[in-house]
């Protein structure tokens, strides 16, 4: 079945660690996101990419990085310089803009 | 402004009864809107989409659009305790890019 994979579903970092979230998705979609959700909110834009090797800042953007070296793949790096990483994090994807959004399952991202 | 603005609820009603979740969006250049349901802990899963005027109708939902008022809303009739969730309204626009755009989302309970 054609989905969207995150892992891992529960991730908790130290203090002052780099930590990478994945994402795949083999629905041949060009375009990836990812968005952060806190208690109580909506889903925040944190990077986009509209295709292979290239990538855009969303709303919050800061103490966060990505790649996008492969179609499939849109990893996303929660650095040290994000002081409150502690969230709900899910990547999506879109046949094209102006179509619904695919969700993969989530991964929760706790500082400990 | 926020591009997309939901009511974050709590919005309480009785089994069997019509909900009606309300969204209004800024940016007059939105072309498509979508509703997503939520379950604590849950990644969103899509309800309903909507790109023209008017209703929509599938199964027990029907979604609403008004461009000129710049308002959509998601109706659910014969609620069911398994309703309770998280509603997020969400749109694509001129102003967002290439991203949707999500509301704070109403949170629905079904007694």
């Amino acid at each position: 079945d054609g989905g969207i994979t995150q892992s891992p579903k529960y991730l908790f970092r130290k203090e002052g660690q780099n930590v990478t979230l994945s994402c795949e998705q083999n629905l041949n979609h060009d375009a990836m996101y990812w968005y952060r959700q806190d208690p109580g909110q909506g889903l925040r834009l944190i990077y986009y990419s509209q295709i292979v090797n290239d990538f855009q800042k969303g709303d919050i953007a800061e103490g966060y990085s990505v790649s996008r070296e492969k179609k499939e793949s849109f990893p996303l790096t929660v650095t040290s310089a994000q002081k409150n990483p502690t969230a709900f994090y899910l990547c999506a994807s879109t046949q094209r803009p102006g179509t619904e959004a695919f969700f993969g399952q989530g991964t929760r991202l706790t500082v400990v | 402004q926020k591009e997309v603005e939901q009511n974050s609820g709590p919005l309480s009603v009785p089994e069997g009864a019509i909900a009606s979740l309300n969204c209004t969006y800024s940016d007059r250049g939105s072309q498509s809107f979508f509703w997503y349901r939520q379950y604590s802990g849950k990644s969103p899963e899509l309800i309903m989409f909507i790109y023209s005027n008017g209703d929509k109708e599938d199964g027990r939902f029907t979604a609403q659009l008004n461009k000129a008022s710049q308002y959509v809303s998601l109706l659910i009739r014969d609620s069911q305790p398994s309703d309770s969730a998280t509603y997020l309204c969400a749109g694509w626009g001129s102003n967002s890019g290439y991203a949707l755009n999500f509301g704070k989302g109403t949170s629905l309970l079904v007694t």
